[in-house]
């Protein structure tokens, strides 16, 4: 059965710091991968989405970015962390455009 | 208009009561729709697909109306531990991306 995995679960990085989530998937070969950021109350944003290796779409221009550097690896940097980076960040793949599954999350805060 | 919307509630409900939720989408050549359960700082958790013909799980029924552009999400028997956020999920035509309406909020009462 598949198995996606993150870390860390919990997160407090002062401004201005760097920034590396990592996440990876078990079970399956070349799914799609999502990186999505919850504000606290809020709806799920996108941030980057994978179809493959290296290849990375970008949503929402900001100080975030992300690599896929091997098949069920996802990874969201930064080089400096903004107070309005603050949020719980998912993780999630799928097949094509089927069912899409969620990491645990990290909750990352900012101070 | 959003692309997925939801009326974040919250729906207040008594145990057994049957309650139903809505979530109307803007693409008409949308194909594909799921249903999530969300618990208050955990992931999404998938509940359902929604397929064109329906689908039903115990006591969830999800149903697809393409002509006025929603989908719904039926719970009979509410129970407490239905109590979460519901959130649906479209997959726009051509892409791989999932649109996330922002959730429904359901409170089921003792």
């Amino acid at each position: 059965s598949q198995t996606i995995h993150q870390w860390p679960a919990t997160l407090v990085q002062p401004v201005g710091s760097p920034l590396s989530l990592e996440c990876t998937v078990e079970g399956t070969s070349n799914p799609n991968l999502y990186w999505y950021r919850q504000a606290a109350g809020r709806g799920l944003q996108l941030l980057f989405y994978s179809v493959g290796i290296g290849q990375i779409s970008s949503e929402v221009p900001q100080n975030l970015s992300a690599s896929r550097p091997q098949d069920r690896q996802f990874i969201l940097s930064s080089k400096k962390l903004l107070l309005s980076d603050s949020g719980f960040y998912l993780c999630a793949w799928s097949v094509l455009a089927g069912e899409q599954y969620f990491g645990p999350g990290t909750r990352l805060t900012v101070t | 208009r959003k692309e997925v919307e939801q009326d974040p509630g919250p729906f207040n409900v008594p145990e057994g009561a049957t309650v139903a939720f809505n979530c109307t989408y803007s693409n008409s050549a949308s194909q594909s729709f799921f249903w999530y359960r969300q618990d208050c700082r955990k992931e999404p958790k998938l509940l359902m697909s929604v397929y064109s013909s329906g689908n039903e799980d115990g006591r969830f029924t999800a149903q697809l109306n393409r002509a006025s552009q929603y989908i719904s999400l039926l719970i009979r028997d509410s129970k407490l531990s239905d109590s979460a956020t519901y959130l649906c999920a479209v997959n726009p035509p051509g892409t791989y991306k999932y649109i996330f309406g922002t959730g429904t909020r359901l409170k089921v009462l003792a």
